[in-house]
């Protein structure tokens, strides 16, 4: 089967620090992926599209200065979040689709999650 | 646009009872549609989904779900819940052959199985 893997699991930083989450593809490669936010007893809330080698496209009300995104290769895409509140805190979730396919094969994989808390 | 609703917040059912969850979607165009299981502090686990043909599609662990057109349905079911089944699940829907759009999902149903 299709795993993505993320690192941390968890994270625990100071107000104002910056914090990098990993997304990686371990057993295909990815055009695209996705970074989902999800609060407590809530749905998935999607962040933003990244696309492999282009600049990510971020849903409206995301500020992109804040939750940089980079899609360096097929298999990884890092989310930093830059200068952390305690509003940030939440579960982040990516997603990866695996590249060239389409119809039956066109399945979003999902990470495992990240558990941010900004103190 | 495209919408899913998944009109219960919480689940109960007895263990060994068939469950129900429900979704409704809206799409413009012909669905695909899925359901993903989350356990608590986890990420989304794929059940199964819904793209052509046969109307009753069957997952992973036992799960089912049927499409149904004309009431825009896609409700998931099993014949006979297990404790274990206990645990948060989505609905999503994207638009078939719309390229990169994502998933959109659910608010997502609690289902609780008591022994």
């Amino acid at each position: 089967g299709a795993v993505v893997s993320q690192h941390p699991s968890w994270v625990i930083c100071k107000s104002g620090t910056s914090v990098k989450i990993e997304c990686r593809s371990l057993d295909f490669q990815a055009t695209t992926m996705f970074w989902y936010r999800q609060f407590p007893k809530q749905s998935l809330m999607l962040m933003a599209t990244s696309n492999e080698g282009s600049k990510a496209t971020y849903e409206q009300g995301v500020e992109k200065d804040k939750f940089l995104i980079n899609h360096a290769s097929l298999t990884l895409s890092t989310l930093t979040v830059t200068s952390a509140h305690p509003e940030d805190s939440s579960f982040y979730i990516c997603s990866a689709r695996r590249a060239g396919t389409s119809g039956r094969e066109d399945t979003q994989y999902f990470g495992p999650g990240t558990r941010l808390t900004v103190l | 646009a495209q919408s899913v609703a998944q009109p219960e917040d919480q689940v109960n059912v007895a263990e060994g009872n068939p469950l129900t969850v429900k979704c409704t979607y809206s799409v413009s165009g012909n669905p695909y549609l899925f359901w993903y299981v989350q356990y608590p502090n986890r990420g989304l686990q794929f059940l199964l989904k819904y793209i052509t043909g046969d109307n009753l599609v069957k997952g992973s662990y036992g799960f089912e779900a049927e499409f149904n057109k004309s009431q825009t349905s896609f409700h998931l079911k099993k014949p006979s819940a297990l404790v274990s089944d206990s645990a948060l699940y989505f609905c999503a829907v994207r638009v078939l052959n719309s390229g990169n759009t994502p998933l959109v999902f659910g608010k997502g149903t609690r289902l609780s199985v008591i022994a």
